[in-house]
């Protein structure tokens, strides 16, 4: 069976400072990893997959198929990134949001 | 164009009893799933469907079922209502495989 680890519940950064979500993978296949992100009183929604390999709000994730991970990065935090976030597992590569096994997410706070 | 719309938004129900929800997709959407959100297990796959079939399942009980329509729309019930049932229902809608899922807003339920 596939899991998805956050091992940070919080993670606090001041403004302008890196962020470095982590996230770690079991799966003995080939698996398609998301992150999403849920903004306060806003619904969840797709931040990116590493299938597109495509940055989005400055957010970029590398999939490390040797240490099974997916680590979310922005160079410089901005306020507006506060927020919570999910890293997922589909287990069909290519399938997009199919059958998504989620991690406990990982708020972030962004102070100014 | 309107997102995916879940009704009820809340529910209070008493154990025992079975309750059903319901979940209207983006236009042109075919695949609809459901998870459920709790704050010890976090969101976890309930089921999926697709073109009115259900192409996948969760570890759930057999109290939980679901449903889709001609339309689309779909519904879960969950019978013989248990504390523990619980939970805030995430409904996602997807046109098809590897294309993104949108997120409904989703129903939270309590049961006493």
């Amino acid at each position: 069976a596939q899991r998805v680890t956050q091992p940070e519940k919080l993670l606090s950064v001041f403004k302008g400072a890196p962020v470095e979500l982590k996230c770690n993978y079991s799966y003995s296949g080939s698996p398609e990893l998301f992150w999403y992100v849920q903004y306060s009183r806003q619904r969840l929604q797709l931040l990116l997959r590493h299938i597109s390999r495509e940055s989005i709000k400055g957010f970029t994730a590398d999939l490390n198929k040797g240490e099974t991970s997916f680590h979310l990065k922005k160079p410089f935090a901005q306020e507006e990134d506060s927020a919570m976030y999910y890293c997922a597992l589909s287990p069909y590569s290519g399938a997009g949001s199919y059958q998504l096994t989620f991690g406990k997410g990982t708020k972030l706070s962004v102070i100014p | 164009k309107a997102g995916v719309t879940q009704t009820p938004r809340y529910l209070i129900k008493t154990r025992g009893q079975q309750v059903t929800l319901s979940c209207s997709p983006i236009s042109g959407h075919r695949s609809v799933s459901w998870y459920q959100q709790t704050p010890g297990q976090g969101l976890q796959f309930l089921f999926e469907y697709f073109s009115e079939t259900q192409r996948n399942k969760g570890n759930f009980p057999g109290r939980f079922s679901g449903r889709q329509f001609s339309n689309s729309r779909s519904e879960m019930n969950v019978s013989t209502l248990e504390l523990g049932d619980s939970a805030l229902y995430l409904c996602a809608s997807s046109w098809e495989l590897n294309t993104e899922a949108f997120f409904g807003q989703g129903t939270r339920l309590t049961v006493v």
